[in-house]
């Protein structure tokens, strides 16, 4: 079946650490999207992705980078200079230009210890 | 950019009871969408409308499309403890491409 994998389901990280997020989709989307979601919180808007190796910045880009060098792959780094990290991470992807909704993974919970 | 004001915040509601909830936006939107989010894992999506003023069903759930095409509306009958989750409307705004707007959400409780 497709879908879209998020990898860890849970990912711990040291402060100053660099870490990097899974999204892998074989929906064969062209667009990707990075969500964060705090507790209680909507859901923000981090990177979106619409073509290979093309990638904008969200509303909360700061801390944040990607990269989208295959159509199925969009990996997020959350780097050292974001400076509250902890929250769930949500990647979703979406068809095509008339925008039906985006399908969601499963999510990765990051916590900083 | 464009907002979405989604409420309530939250529910506690009885098991059996009907439930709704509203999303309203300054600002019109093309396509609204409702999704569900369960503890710990993605929203799926519930309902899509694509016209004003249209009204869709999913089992025991009902959304509209708002005939000003600034708000959404969503109604769960007969509430059941797998009801329980966050309920969150998205929008798709004219000229944004495929980038939705999303609500704050709903936090919907149901009580035994």
């Amino acid at each position: 079946d497709g879908g879209i994998t998020q990898s860890p389901k849970y990912l711990f990280r040291k402060e100053g650490q660099n870490v990097t997020l899974s999204c892998e989709q074989n929906l064969n989307h062209d667009a990707m999207y990075w969500y964060r979601q705090d507790p209680g919180q909507g859901l923000r808007l981090i990177y979106y992705s619409q073509i290979v190796n093309d990638f904008q910045k969200g509303d909360i880009a700061e801390g944040y980078s990607v990269s989208r060098e295959k159509k199925e792959s969009f990996p997020l780094t959350v780097t050292s200079a974001q400076k509250n990290p902890t929250a769930f991470y949500l990647c979703a992807s979406n068809r095509d230009r008339v925008g039906y909704g985006y399908t969601f993974g499963s999510g990765t919970r990051l916590t900083v210890v | 950019g464009q907002q979405l004001n989604q409420s309530p915040q939250s529910m506690f509601i009885q098991e059996g009871e009907d439930v709704s909830m509203n999303c309203t936006s300054s600002s019109i939107f093309n396509t609204w969408l409702w999704y569900k989010q369960d503890p710990g894992e993605g929203p799926v999506l519930l309902i899509a409308l694509y016209k004003a003023g249209e009204l869709t069903s999913n089992g025991r759930l009902t959304a509209q499309f708002g005939i000003t095409r600034k708000d959404s509306f969503l109604n769960i009958s007969a509430s059941i403890p797998s009801d329980v989750g966050i309920y969150f409307c998205a929008g798709l705004a004219p000229g944004s491409a495929r980038q939705l707007t999303f609500g704050s959400g709903t936090q919907l409780t149901v009580l035994p």
